[in-house]
C-alpha cells in the first residue's frame, strides 16, 4: 500500500532555515509528481510546491518562491522541501502528497504531515 | 492565479439530510480539472473527487460532484455521521500553480 512518511519537522527561530523530508513506500516513486501542501493552525490547505517525476520541472507558490527548494531522490524513494528564511507565516503542518500522474494534476495519496513552528 | 471561493463556509445539517457545497472559480478551469478532498481533524485530506464528476476509489456512491467551466458542486445526497468534516474544492488546470479553496465545514445540526 502507498505511504507517505514526513519527517524534520519542529520548532525553529525565524530567518533559519529546515529541511523536510518525505519517505515513499508502496509505489514506483520515479513515475509520479509529487507536492508539498500546508495548512496553517485552523485554517484552510495551501499548496506549496510541486516536481515533476524525473525532478525535470519545478512550481512554486508565490508565497514561499525564491526561499523553499524542492527536490527528489529516486534512488531513495524521497522527496524534500528545503525551508530558508523562514517567517512566522510558514508555521503550519506540511504534506507530502502524490500526484495522480507525472507532473500534476489532483493529489491521490497524503502523509499524515508534520508540524513546523516558527517562532523565537 | 485561479481563486476558488467555497461557500457556505458552514453548512449545518442533520444525518440523512442532502448537503450540497459550491466551489466558484475566478476563471474557467480548464478540462473542469477540478478535484473535491474532506478533511476530518487530525487527518490528512482524502480525495473524493476528481475532473470534476468522477469519484476516486473507495468513495461512496452518495458523494457526487458536478459542474464545468467556473461553477462546481459537490453533493453528498444523504449524509452520515463519519460525512462531518471541511470539504476543499482544489483546481489543477492553470499551468502555473495548484490552488485550493477555503473549505466548507459540513457540521452536525
Amino acid at each position: 500500500q502507498v505511504q507517505l512518511v514526513e519527517s524534520g519537522g519542529g520548532v525553529v527561530q525565524p530567518g533559519r532555515s529546515l529541511r523536510l523530508s518525505c519517505a515513499a513506500s508502496g509505489f514506483t516513486f520515479s513515475r509520479y509528481g509529487m507536492h508539498w501542501v500546508r495548512q496553517a493552525p485552523g485554517k484552510g490547505l495551501e499548496w506549496v510546491a510541486v516536481i515533476w517525476y524525473d525532478g525535470s520541472d519545478k512550481y512554486y507558490s508565490d508565497s514561499v518562491r525564491g526561499r523553499f527548494t524542492i527536490s527528489r531522490d529516486n534512488s531513495k524513494n524521497t522527496l524534500y522541501v528545503q525551508m530558508n528564511s523562514l517567517r512566522a507565516e510558514d508555521t503550519a503542518v506540511y504534506y507530502c502528497a502524490r500526484d495522480h500522474t507525472s507532473s500534476w494534476s489532483r493529489l491521490d495519496y497524503w502523509g499524515q504531515g508534520i508540524l513546523v513552528t516558527v517562532s523565537s | 492565479e485561479i481563486v476558488l471561493t467555497q461557500s457556505p463556509g458552514t453548512l449545518s445539517l442533520s444525518p440523512g439530510e442532502r448537503a450540497t457545497l459550491s466551489c466558484r472559480a475566478s476563471q474557467s478551469v480548464i478540462h473542469n480539472y477540478l478535484a473535491w478532498y474532506q478533511q476530518k481533524p487530525g487527518q490528512a485530506p482524502r480525495l473524493l473527487i476528481y475532473d470534476a464528476s468522477s469519484r476516486a476509489t473507495g468513495i461512496p456512491d452518495r458523494f457526487s460532484g458536478r459542474g464545468s467551466g467556473t461553477d462546481f458542486t459537490l453533493t453528498i445526497s444523504r449524509l452520515e455521521p463519519e460525512d462531518f468534516a471541511v470539504y476543499y474544492c482544489q483546481q489543477y488546470g492553470s499551468s502555473r500553480a495548484l490552488t485550493f479553496g477555503g473549505g466548507t465545514k459540513v457540521e452536525i445540526k
